[in-house]
């Protein structure tokens, strides 16, 4: 089955930016997921991008994908308070089931 | 438009109890899956279902089951609680192929006691 690995917690000043990096291993993943999760709520999908992309832009996120080495990165430009969270990558073919990874504790500093 | 919406979002259960989870999914999407969310950890996949259909079903025990009705609604069902069913349990949903990925609902805090 498929693991899908991250670090677990990341410290970045307000205003810098930010890089949460994820690891998996099933290469049939056709779509990677990044996902946010706030205290005591459920999961907000932030940005997707397929499999057969490099790169995705959304606003002030970009998601990076390296096939090759199964890498998956999300930048996050000009970080705010309100990123701190709880940042999940997950993995897996349209219309089936999710692989999650444990989860990068993003704290945004003043 | 009103989101994934989850019934109750919290309740505390005793050792054996059975309990069952509900789950509306956004206006449209036919497909429901669950997940379970045990505290520090990322969730894990519990059932999915398309059309009233189980497409999936992750390596959970037979305790746990689940359904869909006609509109799409979904129960999840957990008999014989044990301490370490306390978690988050999440219901997410998708349109037909979830190319747009999957909608999460804010999830019932099951806690077993």
């Amino acid at each position: 089955g498929e693991d899908v690995e991250q670090s677990l917690f990341l410290s970045v000043r307000e205003g810098d930016s930010s890089v949460i990096n994820c690891t998996y291993t099933d290469s049939s993943s056709t779509y990677l997921y990044w996902y946010k999760q706030e205290p005591g709520a459920g999961l907000q999908l932030l940005t997707y991008i397929f499999s057969n992309m490099d790169m995705k832009q959304d606003q002030r996120l970009t998601v990076l994908l390296n096939k090759k080495d199964k890498h998956l990165s999300l930048r996050i430009a000009d970080t705010q308070t309100g990123d701190s969270a709880i940042y999940f990558c997950a993995g897996g073919a349209a219309g089936n089931k999710l692989t999650f990874g444990g989860g990068t504790r993003v704290l945004v500093k003043p | 438009d009103a989101g994934v919406t989850q019934s109750p979002t919290h309740l505390i259960k005793t050792r054996g109890q059975q309990v069952t989870l509900r789950c509306s999914p956004i206006s449209g999407h036919k497909s429901v899956s669950w997940y379970q969310q045990v505290l520090g950890q990322g969730p894990q996949f519990i059932f999915q279902y398309y059309e009233k259909e189980e497409r999936g079903r992750g390596n959970f025990p037979d305790r746990f089951s689940a359904r869909q009705f006609p509109n799409y609604s979904s129960e999840l069902n957990v008999n014989a609680l044990l301490l370490g069913d306390s978690a988050l349990y999440l219901c997410a949903s998708s349109s037909d192929r979830g190319l747009d990925g999957y909608t999460f609902g804010s999830g019932t805090r099951l806690t077993v006691v």
